[in-house]
């Protein structure tokens, strides 16, 4: 079946270090899209594509990087610049580029920072 | 700019009705409707892309006023199944970057027997 895997679906990381979570999706989806959700609030887009080679920020892209080498996947940097990384990301994807098919999503990961 | 959504959180019994609004400041291409259990990944319901255009998915249905950049989700005869926090999220007419959507706060809906 299609979908999108995110992993891992939790992790622990130490201040002051780099963590790269994974979104990987088989649906051939062209837009793929990361949001970062805090307790008790909506989400907010960190970065998007469209297409490979290319992203563009979101309304919360500091702190973070990403890329886009393959149509597959979307693989986001929660850098040590990032002040409060404590949330649950969640990675999705569109059809074409265009949302009349609305938002895939992935599981989520929950990432803590001890 | 983020859409406004209300109320915050509703509480109802099994079979009651609710509804729930989205409104934005911005003019809107489309709304769309998710709902999210605990700890899951939001599930899509339904996008509105015309002015006044209605959807139904079983029981639930949503409106899209076009003029007053507000939709509405209304959840008739409510079943347990539909407790969780529903979203809107919101697409621009214009967006030079690529489509991408903004979401509301949430609504937390929760339905007792």
């Amino acid at each position: 079946d299609g979908g999108i895997t995110q992993s891992p679906k939790y992790l622990f990381r130490k201040e002051g270090q780099n963590v790269t979570l994974s979104c990987e999706q088989n649906l051939n989806h062209d837009a793929m899209y990361w949001y970062r959700q805090d307790p008790g609030q909506g989400l907010r887009l960190i970065y998007y594509s469209q297409i490979v080679n290319d992203f563009q920020k979101g309304d919360i892209a500091e702190g973070y990087s990403v890329s886009r080498e393959k149509k597959e996947s979307f693989p986001l940097t929660v850098t040590s610049a990032q002040k409060n990384p404590t949330a649950f990301y969640l990675c999705a994807s569109s059809r074409e580029g265009s949302l009349r098919y609305g938002y895939t999503f992935g599981s989520g990961t929950r990432l803590t920072v001890v | 700019q983020q859409p406004v959504q209300s109320p915050q959180a509703v509480i109802l019994r099994e079979g009651e009705d609710a509804v729930i609004n989205c409104s934005s400041s911005k003019a809107l291409y489309s709304v769309h409707w998710y709902r999210q259990k605990h700890g899951e990944a939001p599930v899509f319901l339904m996008i509105l892309l015309k002015g006044g255009e209605q959807k139904g998915h079983e029981k639930i249905s949503a409106s899209f006023n076009e003029k007053k950049q507000q939709s509405s989700l209304y959840l008739t005869a409510s079943q347990l199944s539909y407790s969780g926090t529903y979203f809107c999220g919101t697409e621009l007419v214009r967006e030079t970057s690529g489509s991408r959507l903004t979401f509301g706060e949430g609504t937390q809906l929760t339905v007792n027997p």
